[in-house]
């Protein structure tokens, strides 16, 4: 089946650590999305990609930073530079073209301590 | 400042009870979304409409395209409709990215 794997769902590190979170898609989708959710507010992207080897900032990327080498994959790691890490991280990824909705991940639950 | 609004942030229902859920937004659209999110954390996309409305099982989305507000209506409310539903919309200059709200929590007691 078609669709998009996050793992894992939980991740606990320590202050001070990088840590990078999976996200692999097989639906032959253009377009990649990573967007962090905290209680009480809405998703925020952090950062997309169109198309391989190519990625843009979204509205919330300081600390964060992407790579984009595979169509299939696109994995965020969290630097010790994000002040506040710990989040709900959901990766998505959709067609490219104006009308075509958007799938989700499971997301990972990730804890710094 | 481009925003997306829903309303109620909270609601709380009776099983059987028909159900709407109200999202606002700032400027024009091409299309606007409805997400379904359960308490797991995994997201559904529900509906993608531009105009007009779209039906799937008790499920019902309309926008306004003039008023620049959507509603989602669930009818015969189920327990399994427990949720956060979602509007999320493409404010800015890009369709590919989307401006979400804050979600609605629905609790649909038996």
């Amino acid at each position: 089946d078609g669709g998009i794997t996050q793992s894992p769902k939980y991740l606990f590190r320590k202050e001070g650590q990088n840590v990078t979170l999976s996200c692999e898609q097989n639906l032959n989708h253009d377009a990649m999305y990573w967007y962090r959710q905290d209680p009480g507010q809405g998703l925020r992207l952090i950062y997309y990609s169109q198309i391989v080897n190519d990625f843009q900032k979204g509205d919330i990327a300081e600390g964060y930073s992407v790579s984009r080498e595979k169509k299939e994959s696109f994995p965020l790691t969290v630097t010790s530079a994000q002040k506040n890490p710990t989040a709900f991280y959901l990766c998505a990824s959709r067609r490219t073209g104006d009308l075509y909705e958007q799938y989700f991940g499971p997301g990972t639950r990730l804890t710094v301590t | 400042k481009n925003e997306v609004e829903q309303s109620p942030q909270n609601l709380t229902a009776q099983e059987g009870e028909f159900i709407t859920i109200n999202c606002s937004y700032s400027v024009g659209i091409s299309a606007l979304h409805w997400l379904q999110q359960h308490p797991g954390g995994g997201i559904v996309s529900l509906f993608m409409l531009s105009s007009g409305k779209k039906k799937h099982g008790r499920l019902i989305a309309t926008i306004n395209i003039q008023e620049k507000h959507s509603s989602l209506h669930i009818t015969a409310s189920h327990p399994r409709d427990s949720a956060v539903y979602i509007c999320a919309a493409p404010l800015g200059s890009s369709n590919y990215k989307l401006t979400f709200g804050k979600g609605t929590l629905l609790t649909v007691n038996p």
